[in-house]
């Protein structure tokens, strides 16, 4: 696609519940990273996908959290057992990937922001 | 661990002035690659330059230029001929050059506000 994009733009749900924010990278990057943004702070590092395969998980807050990434492609992040303190805009980004230069740039999709009530 | 420190929550700046936003890191690491990233309401972040470690020469794109101290591991960004587009919050970022090395670190952010 012409730019990444990410689905939904806002979730409202109830504390306790699952949810599964999607991510849909620009066509061709092999690279796709999960942020996390909390009102007031800056981007925390979630999970960096290259390929299918996930080689830094590192900052995954909890085991509630969970990514996987099919067909080199789409990726969804998964949120179980939602708390208040998950409420924050989830980014995406990718990215070319494949060399680690300093010429790879990431392109950030707009953003789900998730409330837990 | 790297961080990136960015030690000005807001500024404010009047049209077609010029501003400078701070930004600091701290790292063991000789190579690696800075960015500064734009953040307007609509939520999407945007590339606005990047700076190689290795290299000696500031980087530039139209408006806005960097100081990069790398002794001082200092990476400001000069924004000139401020328009009210450019308000938006603007993120610093810190990224190894080691191969296969993805990991970006953020700082927390700058609020720019443009003063018609």
């Amino acid at each position: 696609g012409a730019g990444v994009s990410q689905s939904p733009s806002n979730k409202v749900t109830e504390k306790g519940k699952d949810v599964e924010l999607r991510c849909d990278p620009i066509s061709g990057h092999t690279a796709l990273y999960w942020y996390r943004q909390s009102l007031g702070q800056g981007l925390e590092f979630l999970i960096y996908f290259q390929g299918n395969s996930a080689p830094d998980k590192s900052g995954l807050p909890s085991d509630r959290f969970s990514a996987e990434r099919t067909g080199g492609s789409v990726s969804t992040l998964t949120i179980q057992r939602t708390q208040q303190e998950d409420s924050a805009v989830y980014l995406c980004a990718s990215s070319l990937g494949g060399t680690g230069g300093g010429t790879d740039t990431q392109y950030f999709g707009p953003g789900t922001r998730l409330t837990v009530l | 661990a790297q961080t990136v420190t960015q030690s000005q929550p807001e500024m404010s700046v009047q049209e077609a002035e010029t501003v400078t936003l701070s930004c600091t890191y701290d790292t063991s690491e000789s190579d690696y690659y800075l960015f500064w990233y734009k953040q307007p309401p609509s939520r999407q972040m945007i590339l606005v330059i990047r700076q190689e470690a290795y290299k000696q020469q500031n980087a530039t794109e139209n408006r806005f230029s960097v100081n990069f101290q790398k002794a001082a591991k200092s990476f400001s960004l000069k924004i000139s001929d401020s328009q009210l587009g450019d308000a938006a919050m603007y993120f610093c970022a810190y990224r190894r050059a080691l191969s296969g090395t993805y990991k970006y670190i953020f700082g927390t952010g700058t609020r720019l506000k443009v003063l018609a």
